[in-house]
């Protein structure tokens, strides 16, 4: 069964720290995808990146990198210079699809504080 | 404007009084479904549906139902809450077609209490 772990439950930085955030994640499929969502105070989700299986690069933007790594099942997720408006919750998810239907499985999320 | 359109946004009810959230998609998605939000737990899947009058099980199906009449409408019905309900609520929609999954659209959430 599909399995993604964020075993940072909170973190707390002060403002300009980098900061990464850990996702591993289970899975028995070879095509599957992995997304990265933020959730701040005022609640709605949104979403930060889309990477699929076979796509093994890193990818920048702006302040926001993520580590693909598949020989460790792991795709981190780091901000440099955080800003205090970077705090959220933030959500790793594994997406499968199995008999046709596509099935997505979230982490339980890492709270993130920025401290000015 | 894109968007998916949940409503209520706020309930306060009590056991056993059933009730429906609704949930509406503009993007012509055929994939949607449904998450509840727990402190600790993430976001747990509940029922999704890859088009209209294609519905399936998530995770936590158990106390609710849903159908899928129209592709734009994915409605959570309640038929007898239980406190164990009360919770944050999600509808997603998304461009999923076959093996690729596309990326997921939130409404803005309902939060649910059950007395």
């Amino acid at each position: 069964a599909q399995k993604v772990t964020q075993a940072q439950t909170e973190i707390s930085v002060v403002e300009k720290e980098d900061v990464t955030l850990d996702c591993v994640y289970e899975t028995r499929d070879t095509t599957y995808y992995l997304f990265w969502y933020k959730q701040p105070p005022s609640g709605e989700l949104v979403f930060l990146i889309r990477r699929n299986s076979f796509d093994e690069q890193n990818e920048i933007s702006g302040r926001y990198s993520w580590n693909f790594q598949k020989s460790t099942s792991s795709f981190n997720f780091t901000i440099t210079a955080s800003q205090v408006v970077d705090s959220a919750v933030y959500f790793c998810a594994l997406s499968e699809v199995i008999q046709g239907a596509q099935k997505l499985v979230f982490g339980q999320g890492t709270r993130l504080t920025i401290n000015p | 404007e894109a968007q998916v359109t949940q409503n209520p946004r706020y309930l306060i009810t009590v056991t056993g009084k059933k009730l429906t959230v609704t949930c509406s998609q503009n993007m012509n998605h055929e994939y949607m479904s449904w998450y509840r939000q727990d402190p600790g737990l993430g976001l747990r899947q509940i029922y999704y549906s890859m088009n209209v009058e294609v519905t399936d099980k998530g995770d936590v199906p158990e106390g609710y139902k849903v159908s899928r009449k129209e592709k734009r409408n994915f409605p959570l019905i309640l038929e007898s809450p239980s406190p164990n309900q009360t919770s944050l609520y999600f509808c997603a929609s998304s461009l999923s077609q076959g093996a690729v999954a596309g990326e997921l659209f939130f409404g803005e959430g309902s939060r649910l209490t059950v007395l």
